[in-house]
């Protein structure tokens, strides 16, 4: 079978920096992205690993390490706006008609 | 641009009815999806098509139809509306330019089934 798992929540401060983590066991596996989603709002592409290794989006850093099935989203000077529910998604295709997406990790942010 | 486009925003639906989801991109994208949301599930694939004309199954097809004629547009119908298909529909498009290229998502239909 196919499986995301993700912390269903994590609290942070202000100007913290919090670590969301994503294991996967798929059959196939191209790469994986992350998406962020707003309370009532749609999901938003935030970056995408097909490579191991770290890739850097202004505050957001996410990370691939495809012999540990492991990735992660960083994301540092946290903000009151990043409150909002965080996704993983596998591709197992280089095109994203195969896209999989965890359930979701929900980050509050208090001041 | 509008980006991705979904009609309606919210419906009520009486088990056994049927009803007809709109989704509409001005991106040019091949490739679009329907996706359902539901409290800690994530988001499921329930089909997709890579190109006008083509329509695929997801992993939850079950009491969902599509159509896409048009390429700028892609319909989810529901036959005969169940309990279960309570939930939140995304529809999302994405190009085939590009490896892994984002999936652009509309701001969903939320559907109740009494």
């Amino acid at each position: 079978g196919q499986s995301l798992e993700q912390p269903s929540e994590v609290t942070a401060v202000e100007g913290a920096i919090v670590q969301i983590n994503c294991t996967y066991q798929t059959s196939g596996f191209y790469g994986l992205s992350w998406y962020q989603q707003h309370d009532g709002g749609a999901p938003t592409f935030l970056s995408y690993n097909g490579l191991d290794g770290l890739e850097e989006t202004g505050r957001f850093s996410s990370f691939l390490s495809r012999s540990d099935s492991y990735g992660y989203l960083l994301l540092q000077e946290l903000q009151m706006k990043d409150s909002a529910s965080y996704f993983c998604a596998v591709s197992r295709a280089r095109n994203t008609d195969k896209l999989i997406f965890g359930t979701g990790t929900r980050l509050q942010v208090f001041p | 641009n509008a980006g991705v486009t979904q009609t309606p925003k919210f419906r009520v639906l009486k088990t056994g009815q049927s009803m007809t989801l709109l989704c509409a991109q001005d991106m040019n994208h091949e490739y679009m999806y329907w996706y359902r949301q539901d409290p800690g599930m994530g988001l499921r694939l329930i089909h997709y098509s890579v190109g006008e004309g083509t329509t695929a199954k997801g992993e939850v097809p079950d009491g969902y139809n599509v159509s896409r004629l048009k390429k700028q547009n892609f319909l989810l119908g529901l036959e005969s509306a169940a309990p279960s298909q309570t939930s939140v529909y995304f529809c999302a498009s994405s190009s085939r330019d590009r490896e892994n290229s984002p999936l652009h998502f509309g701001n969903g239909t939320r559907l109740t089934v009494t």
